[in-house]
C-alpha cells in the first residue's frame, strides 16, 4: 500500500484556469504538509496543517488553498494558474509535526500551465 | 533557521563507502540535524537524524562533530540505487513551524558501477 499518494501525477492546464491536486495518507498520522520543487529543483514548504492549526508560507499567493476534508486528506487548490506555478508538488504527512518527525513524501505531481 | 552547506556533487564507485559532508556552523543548542534524499523523478525520503551523539540505522549512519558544527552521513556500501540528491536540514526545535523541513541544494551522489 503507498502510504502517501497524490493524484494526478501529471497536470497539464491553461494559464487562468483553476485546478485541485489530491493527496491521501494511510499512515494515520496528524500533520500533512505541501511543498512546491521548481525548476531549477529548489523545495520549498508551502503549507502545513494538522487539525489544530494551519501554518502557511509567507511567499505563498493567497491562489494557493489547502483543503482538509479529513484527517487522511489535504488537497491544492489553485486558482487563476500562472506560468510561475509550472513545478513539482510534493505532499507529505508526519505524526506530529515537530523537529523530530519523520515526513513521509508522496511521488509529487508535475504541473505543467502553458 | 540556521542553515547548512553542502558540496554540490560528490561521486562514488559501487560498493565503496561513501561519505558527505555537511557544515552547519551556526546550529544551535537545540537544532536536530535530518538528512532526507530524493531519488530522480520521486518525492524525498527520510535518512536518519540526530542531535547530538552518532546515530545507525539501516539505511546509514550519522556523525556529528563533538561542537555540533559539522556532521558525515555515512553510507556504508554505496549502491547503484543511492544515487540521489542528498539534503543536509536543520530543524528547530521551536516555534509554530519547527516541523516544516527547509531545503537547501543538497549534494548530488553519482555511484558508477
Amino acid at each position: 500500500d503507498t502510504a502517501v499518494s497524490q493524484t494526478p501525477k501529471y497536470l497539464v492546464t491553461q494559464m487562468g484556469n483553476d485546478k485541485s491536486i489530491k493527496c491521501e495518507q494511510n499512515l494515520g498520522h496528524d500533520t500533512m504538509y505541501w511543498y512546491k520543487q521548481d525548476s531549477k529543483k529548489f523545495l520549498k514548504i508551502m503549507f502545513s496543517y494538522n487539525n489544530k492549526e494551519l501554518i502557511i508560507n509567507e511567499t505563498v499567493p493567497n491562489r494557493f488553498s489547502p483543503k482538509s476534508p479529513d484527517k487522511a486528506h489535504l488537497n491544492l487548490h489553485i486558482n487563476s494558474l500562472e506560468l510561475g506555478d509550472s513545478a513539482v508538488y510534493f505532499c507529505a504527512s508526519s505524526q506530529g509535526g515537530d523537529s523530530t518527525d519523520t515526513q513521509y513524501f508522496g511521488p509529487g505531481t508535475r504541473l505543467t500551465v502553458l | 533557521d540556521a542553515k547548512t552547506t553542502q558540496p554540490n556533487s560528490m561521486e562514488s564507485n559501487e560498493e565503496e563507502p561513501v561519505h558527505l559532508p555537511c557544515n552547519h556552523s551556526t546550529i544551535s543548542g537545540t537544532d536536530y540535524i535530518h538528512w532526507y534524499r530524493q531519488l530522480p523523478s520521486q518525492g524525498p525520503e527520510y535518512v536518519i537524524h540526530g542531535l547530538t551523539s552518532n546515530v545507525n540505522n539501516r539505511m546509514a549512519s550519522l556523525a556529528i562533530a563533538e561542537d555540533r558544527k559539522s556532521s558525515t552521513l555515512i553510507l556504508h556500501r554505496a549502491t547503484l540505487r543511492d544515487a540521489a540528491v542528498y539534503y543536509c536540514i536543520l530543524r528547530a526545535n521551536y516555534g509554530g513551524s519547527q516541523g516544516n523541513l527547509i531545503f537547501g541544494k543538497g549534494t548530488k551522489l553519482s555511484v558508477k558501477p
